[in-house]
C-alpha cells in the first residue's frame, strides 16, 4: 500500500536555528514528492517538488528537501527559522495517475 | 501555474440548509477536486469533479450529500446538502493542469464552514 509518514506531529524551534521536518514514503514506484506549507486560515502553497531530476530540491523561502530513495525519506530542512515560517506543513506523494497522498500534516512552532 | 478562487471564504450555516461552494481556476485544468480538512487534520479527497459528468466520489462520500458540478473547464461547485455540525469544516478545492504523476496540484484558499 502506499502511504506518506510524517514523523512529527510538532516540531519547536527557536528563532535563527535550524529545521527539520521528517517525511517517509512507502511505494511500489518511484513517486512524486511535494511539501506545501498552510498557514492559519489560509489554502496550502506549494513549497518544492521532487519529480527524479536532481535528488537535492530547492524551494521558495529557504527551504530545501533531500530524496533519499535507500531510507524512503524526503525530509525538509531549513538552515535558520523565522517567525513567519511558523505554519501547518504537509508532505505529499503522487505515485502515479492522478490520486494524491498526503501526510498527516507537521505543526512548526517558532519561538522568539 | 494556477490561481484558484473560492466563494464564500467562509459561512456559518443552519442545521438542515444546504450550501453551495463555488470554485474558479484561472487557467484551463485538466482535473479538479474537493477535499475536506477538518479541524487539524489533514485533507480527505472527497471527489474528482468531472467536467460534464458526474464526479468520482472517494469512499464514504456520497453524491446525494455532496454533489458536485463541473460545465467547464475552469469552473465547479460542490453543495454540501442536509448539513449538520458534523459537516463543519475547511473544504478545498484543487485542480491540476495536467494528469501526471509530476505535475503540480493547486489549492485554492479554502471555504470554512460552521454549521449550528
Amino acid at each position: 500500500a502506499q502511504s506518506v509518514t510524517q514523523l512529527d506531529s510538532h516540531v519547536s524551534v527557536s528563532e535563527g536555528t535550524p529545521v527539520l521536518l521528517r517525511c517517509n514514503y512507502s511505494s511500489s514506484y518511484s513517486p512524486s514528492l511535494f511539501w506545501y506549507v498552510q498557514h492559519p486560515n489560509k489554502g496550502l502553497q506549494l513549497l518544492l517538488k521532487y519529480t527524479s531530476a536532481a535528488t537535492l530540491v530547492k524551494g521558495i523561502n529557504g527551504f530545501e528537501a533531500e530524496f533519499k530513495k535507500s531510507e524512503t525519506s524526503f525530509h525538509l530542512t531549513k538552515p535558520s527559522a523565522h517567525m513567519s515560517d511558523a505554519a501547518e506543513y504537509f508532505c505529499v506523494a503522487n505515485t502515479g495517475g492522478f490520486k494524491t497522498i498526503f501526510g498527516a500534516g507537521t505543526r512548526l512552532f517558532v519561538k522568539a | 501555474s494556477a490561481v484558484i478562487s473560492q466563494k464564500p471564504s467562509r459561512d456559518i450555516c443552519q442545521r438542515g440548509t444546504s450550501l453551495t461552494i463555488q470554485c474558479q481556476v484561472d487557467s484551463q485544468v485538466t482535473m479538479m477536486f474537493w477535499y475536506r480538512q477538518q479541524p487539524g487534520q489533514s485533507l480527505t479527497l472527497i471527489a474528482t469533479a468531472n467536467q460534464g459528468s458526474e464526479a468520482t466520489y472517494e469512499s464514504g462520500f456520497v453524491i446525494d450529500k455532496f454533489p458536485i458540478s463541473r460545465p467547464n473547464l475552469t469552473f465547479s461547485t460542490l453543495t454540501v446538502s442536509n448539513m449538520s455540525p458534523e459537516d463543519s469544516s475547511i473544504y478545498l478545492c484543487s485542480a491540476k493542469l495536467a494528469g501526471g504523476r509530476a505535475d503540480t496540484q493547486y489549492f485554492g484558499p479554502g471555504t470554512r464552514l460552521t454549521v449550528l
